[in-house]
């Protein structure tokens, strides 16, 4: 079964970008993934799919602040020109045998 | 706009039951995959169940699976979750989230608390 690893936390600051990154497991290197965003108390919401090529389709509405790469077994989110309300927790998810959650990474800005 | 609003939750008893509901709108309900996913509070998310667009489909985690079903009503656009001999770790906010492998709108979740 695949399995996806997050770090827990990441920080950055105001204006700033950050990379956080979504490691697939052994063998499911060419798996595509979704980023979701959850802020505080609110229900997750959709980023984008990210393909193993790097290509990604976005979610609705979802600013061109928020982009996807993939290298091998890693798949990225960059957030560049961070906001206050990018302050929320990103979890990657995929599809094995059922769906499959990454641990999240909380971001601090 | 895609909406999906989920009821059902509350407080029930170590091996009881409980039927949640999501109501979906903005959308064709009778042309998409759904899914159920749960967060234990405090924690990260987990998926619980998918069902396909026709309700012939269904695949459950190994954590729910023999007590969870998951169902829908086309005709009423609704996702159903049929929850049974229900324990304190099933304690969580539930969401249904439209789309198959990849799902792309999330309800904003119902609590369900298993304790006695």
């Amino acid at each position: 079964q695949v399995v996806l690893t997050q770090s827990p936390s990441a920080s950055a600051s105001l204006g700033a970008s950050v990379k956080l990154t979504c490691t697939l497991s052994s063998g499911h290197s060419n798996y595509a993934i979704a980023w979701h965003q959850q802020q505080p108390e609110k229900g997750p919401r959709y980023l984008m799919k990210l393909n193993s090529d790097g290509s990604q389709n976005k979610g609705a509405g979802i600013p061109d602040r928020f982009s996807g790469s993939s290298s091998g077994a890693e798949r990225y989110l960059t957030i560049s020109s961070l906001q206050s309300e990018d302050e929320a927790d990103y979890y990657c998810q995929t599809w094995g045998t059922g769906g499959v959650f990454g641990g999240g990474t909380k971001l601090t800005v | 706009e895609v909406q999906l609003v989920e009821s059902g939750g509350g407080l029930v008893q170590p091996g009881g039951s409980l039927r949640l509901s999501c109501a979906a709108s903005g959308f064709t309900f009778s042309t998409s995959e759904m899914n159920w996913v749960r967060q234990t509070p405090g924690k990260g998310l987990e998926w619980v169940s998918y069902i396909g667009s026709g309700g012939m489909t269904m695949y459950y985690a190994d954590s729910v699976k023999g007590r969870f079903t998951i169902s829908r009503d086309n005709a009423k656009n609704s996702l159903y979750l049929q929850m049974s001999s229900l324990r304190a770790e099933d304690t969580a906010v539930y969401y249904c989230a439209r789309g198959g492998a990849y799902p792309d709108y999330w309800g904003q979740g119902t609590l369900v608390t298993v304790s006695s």
